[in-house]
């Protein structure tokens, strides 16, 4: 059962467009969600974040939106361009009694088309 | 500020093999999980160690187990390796498990493959 959903396995976007990635999570314990970039051989690297009490949070080109009623985020990138071509997850976290466990999402390859 | 490093980088085993797998975290960070990636997937949690103890494990078997030394630096053992443990083993170091929104940062991984 997958708790994170990323239901675009691609996206191609044009240089100088937006590009919107979607998120959706089942689990409604989640309070703290963030965006990682992943390039080929490398790690994934911390993008942005968002905490659940709030529904936006902007850093440069990309804005994170919350929608907890939907349990719905997404990733805006605003002008995309094509260093951002990479595989993007999204990842949700919450936490218990023994600490803070992450849960992530099967990725979205997006695509900047010079 | 060096990051989260991972050694090896690549390392080929054979079936029923064992291998260990070690990562520095962050510098001021100290706890430490761990992920194994699949071809197409996304990271799983296999377990974080915070104060030299498991602290959070996924739904993975006994045949993976972990250590958490003084200095936060960890190892991942894998025994009895089986193909299906071929795949991009992930760290990732945070500060505190007292944190309510940590931030994890990853190493570069390390790529096992089984035979």
């Amino acid at each position: 059962d997958q708790q994170v959903k990323q239901n675009s396995p691609s996206l191609s976007v044009q240089e100088g467009r937006i590009s919107i990635l979607n998120c959706d999570y089942t689990n409604s314990m989640f309070d703290y969600f963030l965006w990682y970039k992943k390039y080929p051989a490398e790690g994934p690297t911390f993008l942005i974040s968002i905490s659940s009490i709030k529904d936006k949070n902007e850093d440069g080109r990309f804005t994170v939106f919350l929608n907890k009623s939907a349990k719905h985020l997404s990733l805006h990138i605003v002008p995309s361009q094509p260093g951002d071509s990479a595989v993007y997850f999204c990842a949700a976290s919450a936490r218990d009694n023994y600490g803070q466990n992450f849960v992530f999402g099967p990725g979205t390859r997006l695509s900047v088309l010079p | 500020d060096a990051g989260v490093t991972q050694s090896p980088t690549h390392l080929i085993k054979t079936r029923g093999q064992q291998v260990t797998l070690r990562c520095s975290p962050k510098s001021g960070h100290d706890t430490v999980s761990w992920y194994q990636q699949a071809l197409g997937q996304g990271p799983q949690f296999i377990f974080q160690y915070y104060e030299e103890e498991e602290r959070q494990r996924g739904n993975f078997p006994d045949r993976f187990s972990g250590h958490q030394f003084p200095n936060y630096s960890s190892e991942l053992n894998v025994n009895a390796l089986l193909l299906g443990d071929s795949a991009l083993y992930l760290c990732a170091s945070s500060l505190g498990a007292g944190f309510s929104t940590d931030t994890q940062y990853f190493g570069p991984g390390t790529r096992l493959t089984v035979l």
